[in-house]
C-alpha cells in the first residue's frame, strides 16, 4: 500500500520569506511518479510537477523549487520569496507504475503568506 | 485547449433525491477518475476508467453511488438516494494512461455537492 504523509498541515508566513513544504513518502514499488498540486482559495486543483522515482535530480521553476530525496523518501517543495497569490492548500501524491496512474494523496499543507 | 469540464459547478439538494453529477474529460485523454473532498477525509479516490471501462471502484462508499462512462469524451457520477454525508467536492481528473509515461492527472474545477 501508498501512504503520503505531510506533517505541516498549516503554515503561515510573511511576504517575501523562503518556505519549504515537506512531503514523504511510503512505498515498496520502485516505480513511481510524485507530484504536487496546488488548490488556492477558489477551490481548482493545478497541477505543479511530477517527477519519477528514477529522476533525483532537483527542479527549479522560478520562485518555486523540488528536492527530492529517494534515500528519506522525502519531496520536498521550496518556495522562495514568498508572495501572497502563493496563499493555497499545497498537496503532495505519488502514483505506482502498475496501478494504473492512481494517485494516493497527503492530507494538504495550507500555506498563508501575509503582506 | 479546453481542460476537463464539469457541471454543475454547484449542487444543493434534498435528502433522497438523486443527484448526477457530469465531466467531459480533455480530448485525447484515455483515463478519467472520480475523487470527492472533505475536510474529514480529504481527497479520496472513488473509481477509475480507463478506456471507458471502470477498473478499480473500491473507493465507491455503497451501493447509492454509482459511475458510468458511455463513450471517451463523458462520465457520470451518480447518488441515489443522496444524504447529507456525501456533502463534498467531488473532483473528475483524466489523464493519458501510456506506460509509465505521461500519466499526469489533470483536474476539473469541481462540483461543490450539498444536500441537506
Amino acid at each position: 500500500a501508498q501512504k503520503v504523509t505531510q506533517a505541516q498541515t498549516e503554515i503561515s508566513v510573511v511576504e517575501k520569506e523562503d518556505v519549504t513544504l515537506d512531503c514523504v513518502y511510503e512505498t515498496r514499488d520502485t516505480t513511481y511518479y510524485l507530484f504536487w498540486y496546488k488548490q488556492p482559495p477558489s477551490g481548482e486543483l493545478v497541477f505543479l510537477i511530477r517527477r519519477n522515482s528514477f529522476d533525483e535530480q532537483n527542479e527549479i521553476s522560478g520562485r518555486y523549487s523540488w528536492n527530492f530525496q529517494k534515500s528519506t523518501s522525502s519531496f520536498n517543495f521550496t518556495i522562495t520569496a514568498s508572495q501572497v497569490v502563493d496563499s493555497a492548500v499545497y498537496f503532495c501524491a505519488l502514483s505506482v507504475g502498475n496501478a494504473g496512474n492512481m494517485l494516493t494523496f497527503g492530507g494538504g499543507t495550507r500555506l498563508m503568506v501575509k503582506p | 485547449d479546453a481542460g476537463v469540464i464539469q457541471s454543475p459547478r454547484h449542487e444543493v439538494t434534498e435528502m433522497g433525491q438523486e443527484v448526477t453529477l457530469r465531466c467531459k474529460p480533455i480530448s485525447g485523454h484515455n483515463s478519467l477518475f472520480w475523487y470527492r473532498q472533505t475536510m474529514m477525509r480529504g481527497l479520496e479516490l472513488l473509481i477509475y476508467f480507463n478506456n471507458n471501462v471502470p477498473i478499480d471502484d473500491s473507493g465507491m462508499p455503497e451501493d447509492r453511488f454509482s459511475a458510468k462512462m458511455p463513450n471517451a469524451s463523458f462520465s457520470t457520477l451518480k447518488i441515489q438516494p443522496s444524504e447529507p454525508r456525501d456533502s463534498a467536492v467531488y473532483f473528475c481528473a483524466s489523464s493519458l494512461a501510456v506506460r509509465r509515461s505521461r500519466n499526469t492527472q489533470y483536474f476539473g474545477p469541481g462540483t461543490r455537492l450539498t444536500v441537506l
